[in-house]
């Protein structure tokens, strides 16, 4: 759902491990998802989308998985590298071209 | 095709100033979408405007700040008076008709 200013949650893995980042949306009306990266001093950047048709949907080496039953959404990068080193925000939109974003995950990958 | 453009980048602007952040959508995209973001913080949805029509403001401060999308030009995002906790970083979106956003740099406005 929307942001609500909160500080952002944290999660550290090992470079070369499997990353798993969450998101939990608050609208079932929801039929579209977004996943972004931002780095650093950059706006936000589009990694993989899926539809509310699709429970899983791959790209290469990040995997999104969603669970309409429970209003979840996953994002798996596989062999996390230092590059992975971001926040991920999901984004939930509405028909009607509404975005929500939801408050972000900082991912700290450890050499 | 050129990305979201956004301008100034960084922008410095004195206590009671006018700031005008702009906007240009990527060619095709008639949907934009403006965002704030303090450090270390999510993205706040502010305004989502199609062209000339302001479509959903729910997330903009009912005073200073407004925001536009001509027919022709930029979109532009006017705070007027600026006071210090304006000072954010300022993302604008734009998405064809149906389809994913894409987000432009960011305007970063310090507020002195």
């Amino acid at each position: 759902g929307e942001s609500v200013g909160l500080h952002l949650p944290t999660l550290s893995v090992q470079e070369g491990d499997n990353s798993i980042i969450n998101c939990a949306y608050s609208n079932s009306a929801s039929d579209y998802f977004i996943w972004y990266k931002q780095e650093s001093g950059k706006g936000p950047q589009f990694i993989i989308d899926i539809r509310s048709n699709m429970d899983k949907r791959q790209g290469q080496r990040v995997t999104v998985l969603l669970n309409k039953t429970v209003k979840h959404l996953s994002l798996q990068i596989a062999a996390t590298q230092p590059g992975d080193s971001a926040v991920y925000f999901c984004a939930e939109i509405i028909t009607g071209n509404q975005f929500y974003f939801g408050t972000g995950t900082s991912l700290t990958v450890i050499p | 095709n050129a990305g979201v453009m956004q301008n100034p980048r960084h922008l410095v602007r004195r206590r009671g100033q006018e700031a005008r952040l702009r906007c240009s959508p990527m060619k095709g995209h008639s949907h934009v979408y403006w965002y704030r973001q303090l450090p270390e913080e999510g993205l706040k949805f502010m305004v989502y405007l199609q062209k000339e029509n302001i479509i959903d403001e729910s997330g903009m401060p009912k005073e200073r700040f407004s925001a536009e999308f001509p027919k022709e030009g930029p979109s532009i995002l006017r705070i007027q008076q600026v006071v210090r906790g304006d000072s954010a970083a300022y993302f604008c979106a734009s998405s064809p008709q149906e389809g994913k956003a894409f987000f432009g740099q960011g305007t970063r406005l310090t507020v002195v």
